[in-house]
């Protein structure tokens, strides 16, 4: 069954420093989303992407994040400037569109040190 | 009030029972349901997807949704100790999309052998 899968499945950095969070949605899936659990918190929305644009963003995503398709198959989450609070799990996520399900990636731990 | 409530539990129940997950929610507009299986340091897996009131069975598990109330329900029967996870409701106005799903705090299940 096909899936969504990501890297790396941990990552460690140092405050202020610029993270890169990879993806490979479903091959023909048109809509992709990036969501973030705080450990022991709920799964938190960040953002959805569509036809090479941002859809919908949370309040969370500010201007020290941004998302890129750089080509047919990958889809990128990146952190400017990381703070300790962004240190949670980040699950990428894709859907074939309207009424379909989401189906989500086995995530990304980041640890901001 | 929360958008979505959900009882974290933790619920513990001997292999072969019957188990019930509950989650209420506040927005009216929700017609889209989702409930998701999530293992340990694993990504949120689909169990069941639903629209608008009613319900729906696949195999062991039965979802059920009583929107006049706004209240939904997962039931497992005959659980299993694979069953043992932590068990997330999620909702949405339209469904896949460029829209963002709201989650429940999830409820954290074992099953005992």
């Amino acid at each position: 069954e096909p899936e969504v899968t990501q890297t790396p499945s941990h990552q460690v950095t140092q405050m202020g420093q610029e993270v890169i969070l990879r993806c490979v949605p479903i091959s023909n899936h048109l809509y992709f989303y990036w969501y973030r659990q705080i450990l022991g918190q709920k799964v938190e929305f960040l953002v959805s992407f569509y036809n090479n644009e941002i859809s919908e963003k949370s309040e969370i995503f500010d201007d020290q994040f941004s998302v890129e398709r750089p080509d047919g198959s990958n889809f990128t989450l990146k952190i400017r400037s990381t703070k300790l609070e962004d240190s949670a799990m980040y699950f990428c996520a894709s859907t074939a569109g309207q009424g379909s399900p989401l189906h989500f990636g086995n995530g990304t731990r980041l640890t901001v040190t | 009030q929360k958008e979505v409530e959900q009882d974290p539990g933790p619920l513990s129940v001997p292999e072969g029972a019957i188990v019930s997950l509950n989650c209420t929610y506040s927005n009216s507009a929700f017609q889209y349901f989702m409930w998701y299986r999530q293992y340990s340091r694993k990504g949120p897996e689909l169990l069941m997807y639903t629209y608008s009131s009613g319900n729906k069975e696949d195999g062991r598990f039965t979802a059920q949704v009583d929107k006049s109330s706004k209240y939904i329900s997962l039931f497992i029967r005959d659980s299993q100790p694979s069953d043992s996870a932590t068990y997330l409701c999620a909702m949405s106005a339209r469904g896949g999309g460029s829209e963002k799903l709201v989650f429940g705090k999830g409820t954290k299940l074992t099953v005992n052998p």
